[in-house]
């Protein structure tokens, strides 16, 4: 079964503060994404990427950098982090093509900014 | 930016009973249209797919989807307390970016 993992799984961070969430595939996959999860927002998409080396900006990356340095790595770089970035962070990797819209998705990190 | 409006946010039913969620998207690019489950604690997990007008099956699952209306239902027959987790709708157009409905919380009562 394709494999997404998030690294941590939970962070306490300070206001200010650096934060980077860190996601690795073996799924070979050319496209990757962040979400965060709150709820009655559903799962809202920061960034994503099509391949090493490019990023998009989603429907909210205010406060947000995402780095794609590789097929394999995507990361979320929350440079000053603020108490409203508390939240479920989730990670996922898609294919172009057959069964388009099926993302894989890792188990989340939870962060919480103090 | 695509709106996706999902109905209703919880929902209750008994063990054998119906479960039916309902999804409007407002992108008339959308073309491909999934349902995800996410169990608590979990990651979400794709439930399936429908891509043409009408029906499409699979076991107690049945989706429909309406293009002209940019509608898509998802009835779970025979439901089950395995069954109770939060669902997603969510479509994707011509750029890869599947975008998520805001959830409805189905509890399946023993």
């Amino acid at each position: 079964e394709a494999a997404v993992t998030q690294s941590p799984r939970n962070k306490v961070a300070v206001t200010g503060g650096k934060v980077t969430l860190s996601c690795n595939q073996t799924n070979n996959h050319n496209n990757m994404y962040w979400y965060r999860q709150d709820t009655g927002h559903g799962l809202r998409l920061i960034h994503y990427s099509y391949g090493a080396g490019s990023t998009e900006k989603g429907d909210i990356p205010d406060g947000y950098k995402a780095s794609r340095p590789s097929q394999e790595n995507f990361s979320l770089i929350l440079e000053l982090a603020t108490p409203s970035q508390t939240s479920v962070y989730f990670c996922a990797s898609g294919q172009t093509g057959r069964d388009t819209g099926q993302l894989y998705f890792g188990e989340g990190s939870k962060l919480t900014v103090l | 930016q695509q709106k996706v409006q999902q109905s209703p946010e919880s929902l209750i039913v008994p063990e054998g009973g119906m479960a039916s969620l309902n999804c409007t998207f407002s992108d008339r690019n959308s073309q491909y249209f999934w349902w995800y489950r996410q169990h608590s604690g979990e990651g979400p997990k794709a439930l399936m797919s429908i891509f043409s007008n009408g029906d499409k099956k699979e076991g107690r699952f049945t989706a429909h989807l309406n293009k002209a209306s940019l509608h898509v239902s998802l009835h779970i027959k025979d439901s089950q307390p395995s069954d109770s987790a939060l669902y997603f709708c969510a479509g994707m157009s011509n750029y890869n970016v599947l975008y998520f409905g805001s959830g409805t919380k189905l509890t399946v009562e023993p």
